[in-house]
């Protein structure tokens, strides 16, 4: 059982649009990561939420940690085939361990 | 930039066999770690050291080992490699908590 639930497993959009991944756990992180992995490499840091309700952009990306701790979302407006990737969530169980949830694949068509 | 550098982008070895997967990383970090990743299943912690020497088992050690005699190099071992084995294994360093996690480009391992 992961303690980390990623939804929807995969997404497929066509270029433009927007998508939203979820990833939900019934634990209190003291913080997420979100990590973007491209076929042939590893995965690639994009953000550390660390508060309660943050909401972080990057660019198109908008991410946002719950209120209680418990849950995330990384949202792609106007995506482009170049955010095709597997993306990743990840909590701390302690100082030195990440758990992973288990992803979803986007792929966004040209 | 952090680099983590992993011996091996393919390998194919018989059951039965000794593997060894060698992870160097060469920015300093002291945390280091061994990941694999299979689909539907995310990444998952097989051992991590937090120091020369030392080491932890994560989730799922059994049937691997690690060594690490210097703090840059970081390796796992399947003592005796079973088929269910078969994976991508991803090796990955960081400096300290909330830090970001570096990673190799992973070995595709193969037990045939």
């Amino acid at each position: 059982t992961q303690l980390l639930e990623q939804s929807p497993q995969f997404l497929s959009i066509q270029e433009g649009e927007n998508l939203t991944v979820y990833c939900n756990s019934s634990s209190v992180f003291s913080s997420l990561q979100w990590y973007r992995q491209e076929p042939g490499e590893g995965p690639v840091l994009l953000v550390t939420v660390v508060t309660g309700g943050e909401v972080k952009k990057l660019k198109r990306l908008t991410f946002q940690f719950g209120d209680a701790r418990k849950d995330s979302s990384l949202h792609i407006t106007a995506a482009q085939p170049g955010d095709t990737g597997l993306y990743l969530c990840a909590g701390y169980i302690n100082d030195y361990k990440l758990s992973f949830g288990a992803g979803t694949t986007v792929t966004v068509r040209a | 930039d952090v680099k983590v550098t992993q011996s091996s982008r393919y390998l194919v070895k018989r059951t039965g066999e000794k593997v060894f997967l060698e992870c160097v990383q060469d920015m300093d970090h002291e945390n280091m770690f061994w990941y694999r990743q299979d689909p539907g299943l995310g990444l998952r912690l097989i051992y991590f050291s937090y120091d020369v020497k030392m080491k932890e088992k994560g989730d799922i050690p059994e049937g691997y080992s690690v060594s690490r005699e210097k703090k840059e190099r970081f390796s796992l071992i399947l003592e005796s490699a079973s088929t269910n084995q078969t994976s991508m294994y991803l090796c990955a360093s960081f400096s300290s908590y909330n830090s970001p996690l570096h990673f190799g480009n992973g070995t595709r391992l193969t037990v045939t």
